[in-house]
This record gives structure tokens, C-alpha cells and sequence, in this order.
């Protein structure tokens, strides 16, 4: 039920594609979904978030999809370069800021 | 505005002994989170902190302690340490309580932690 279901596990996509993760919940209580992106050696940092009475967002280069009557939401990234190369966390809030995460995508940009 | 800040970034136990991680909170924010990643892994929630009571606690066992001090600092404790307690372990703060629930988490960069 805490559970957050994260694809793909790695991903590469050249410059100026647009990568996709996929994430999938099942407890309906969950009020909050932020994406976190992690470099190697940092801790994660809060790159977009959306609640679940909306159905997308958008923060410049970064969009989320967010589906709720399929319990799925999505990270999309626009042009993407080789600096977005890292791991990226979706999560969902199950009350007063406590997070589950998934299990993360390694993306990769190739220029 | 200071950071979430985290010590030590990093360090070497043995099985069984006891280890004490700390935590300055980002400045304005009263709750202090705690989470253990696992190598290749995503954060697991560990317990939160708000004015120096835990306010949940995930699915570990009791030998994982806290404290919130309080001018909002924190301390992870982990007694009898095991092989499998090594991971990074990320404190994260937030606003919490009266200013809303935003669901926002400012996160450290970790302390890493070895355990032979």
C-alpha cells in the first residue's frame, strides 16, 4: 500500500530527446508526488511536484503527466541535455512531509 | 539562507558498535526527517522529528533513535550496528506543522555510513 512502482530502472536518450519515467501507486490516500533528482555524491533535490487534483505540470523544461484514475503519474523532460544526467526519484507523500520514494531511474544523456 | 547540513559526510564502523549522526536543519524549518538509501536504492523513511517529538517512524527497528533539539538540530542514533545497516543516510528538513503540508523536503548530502 506505501508502495511507489518506478520505470524504467536506466535510461539513455541522446541530446534533445525527451526522456520519460514512469511511476505507479496504489494507496489513494497519497496527497502530494514530487520528483527528486540525485547526482552521484549529493542528496536528492525536489525538481518538480504535483498534487493529485491536477493533471499536469509543467516547470520549464520539466513536465509531469499525472493520471488519477490509473494511480500513475509521469516525468517527461524537454530537450534534454547532458547536464539532467542522473537519478531520478518519484515519491509520494503519505502525510505530513513523509515521502516513499521509488527505487529510481539512471538516466543518461548522450550528446 | 543556510542548507541543510549533515556530519560526519563520512565514516567506517564495525559490527556491533554504535554510531551517532547529526543533522543542522535548514534555517526556519522545525521538522527533521530521517532516511537510509541503500546502495542503488531509493530513500526509505526512517522517522521525523517535530518540537522534539517523533511524529511517525517507518519500518525500522528500535536500535534506530532519535532526538530533535530544541533549536530544530537533529540526531540519528543506530545501536549493535549490522553489515546491512551500511547505506547513506540523508536527513531532510521542512516546514511542517502550523506553516502547512507542503510535502516540501530539503535534503542534506548524507552521511555515508560502512559498516565491516
Amino acid at each position: 500500500q506505501q508502495q511507489v512502482k518506478q520505470s524504467p530502472q536506466s535510461l539513455i536518450v541522446q541530446k534533445g530527446g525527451i526522456p520519460i519515467i514512469n511511476c505507479a501507486y496504489e494507496n489513494t490516500a497519497f496527497d502530494y508526488f514530487p520528483w527528486y533528482q540525485q547526482f552521484p555524491g549529493k542528496g536528492p533535490a525536489l525538481l518538480i511536484a504535483i498534487r493529485p487534483d491536477v493533471s499536469e505540470k509543467k516547470e520549464g523544461r520539466f513536465t509531469i503527466s499525472f493520471n488519477k484514475s490509473a494511480k500513475q503519474f509521469s516525468l517527461h523532460i524537454m530537450d534534454s541535455q547532458p547536464g539532467d544526467s542522473a537519478t531520478y526519484f518519484c515519491a509520494a507523500n503519505f502525510g505530513n512531509e513523509k515521502l516513499t520514494f521509488g527505487t529510481g531511474t539512471r538516466l543518461t544523456i548522450i550528446p | 539562507e543556510t542548507g541543510v547540513t549533515q556530519s560526519p559526510t563520512h565514516l567506517i564502523k564495525t559490527r556491533g558498535q554504535q554510531v551517532t549522526l547529526r543533522c543542522s536543519s535548514q534555517s526556519g524549518h522545525n521538522t527533521v526527517s530521517w532516511y537510509q538509501q541503500a546502495l542503488g536504492q531509493g530513500p526509505q523513511f526512517i522517522f521525523q522529528y517535530y518540537r522534539e517529538e517523533e511524529n511517525g517512524r517507518g519500518n525500522f527497528p528500535p536500535r534506530f533513535s532519535g532526538l530533535q533539539f530544541p533549536n530544530y538540530s537533529s540526531e540519528l542514533n543506530v545501536n549493535a550496528l549490522e553489515l546491512d545497516d551500511s547505506a547513506l543516510y540523508l536527513c531532510a528538513s521542512s516546514l511542517g506543522g502550523a506553516q502547512g503540508n507542503t510535502g516540501e523536503l530539503f535534503f542534506g548530502e548524507g552521511s555515508r555510513l560502512t559498516v565491516l
